[in-house]
């Protein structure tokens, strides 16, 4: 069993368009989020929900939107793909640093490739 | 700033020890961690360490925190080829959002 699963494991797409890619769990985490990784392998925070509710938007174009209709999903949607937008998105989920050691358990990442 | 830092790349000979270094900026992390990514691959976490704490270690893995100079660093004993990876080390942030900030990450080669 998958912990954290995310699909597509691959998107090659034309710039303009929109895509989604989703992400479940089967972790029971609260908290889920999206990180970015360019291609020198520098990995960023996007966005983090808890509980449905999102915690963190760091500075994203608004032309990502996280959706996320229950605990065990996240979803990212993206307008108007940029040539920029080229990377590996990758889903992760935590039950924070509260209640266990902050852990994030990561899925296998989705390349996008924007033309 | 929430910058954390690492050396970019690290060449070993098989059988000597890997050490990759960190220096990261919160000095109010409450743990640190090392990841390990293998291409085309997830991160999968290798280790943690708690931020009272100045070692740990886990069979080959010894990781040093030094809270002064807030420098960590994770040592791989008898490295291995399959130990050829980029290693990430990350703080959590002490706030509400549980989020963790990555290192440059450290490209390690193991060459026979």
């Amino acid at each position: 069993d998958t912990a954290v699963s995310q699909t597509p494991k691959y998107l090659v797409t034309q710039m303009g368009n929109d895509k989604s890619i989703k992400c479940e769990q089967n972790l029971g985490h609260d908290t889920m989020y999206w990180y970015k990784q360019d291609s020198k392998k520098f990995l960023k925070i996007m966005f983090s929900y808890n509980n449905k509710e999102l915690i963190i938007n760091e500075t994203v174009p608004n032309r990502f939107s996280p959706k996320s209709p229950d605990k065990a999903h996240l979803n990212l949607h993206i307008n108007s793909l940029e040539l920029g937008d080229s990377a590996v998105y990758f889903c992760a989920s935590s039950q924070g640093v509260r209640r266990d050691t902050g852990e994030l358990f990561f899925g296998e990442g989705s390349r996008l490739t924007v033309l | 700033g929430e910058d954390v830092e690492q050396s970019l790349f690290l060449s070993v000979r098989e059988g000597d020890s890997s050490v990759i270094n960190c220096t990261y900026t919160d000095s109010s992390s409450t743990y640190l961690y090392w990841y390990k990514q293998e291409p085309g691959a997830g991160l999968q976490l290798l280790t943690y360490i708690f931020s009272n704490m100045d070692m740990k270690q886990d069979q080959r893995l010894t990781v040093l925190l030094n809270k002064k100079d807030k420098h960590l660093s994770l040592r791989i004993a008898d490295t291995q080829t399959g130990d050829s990876a980029i290693y990430f080390c990350a703080e959590s942030i002490l706030d509400n959002t549980d989020k963790l900030i990555f290192g440059t990450g450290t490209r390690l080669q193991v060459f026979p």
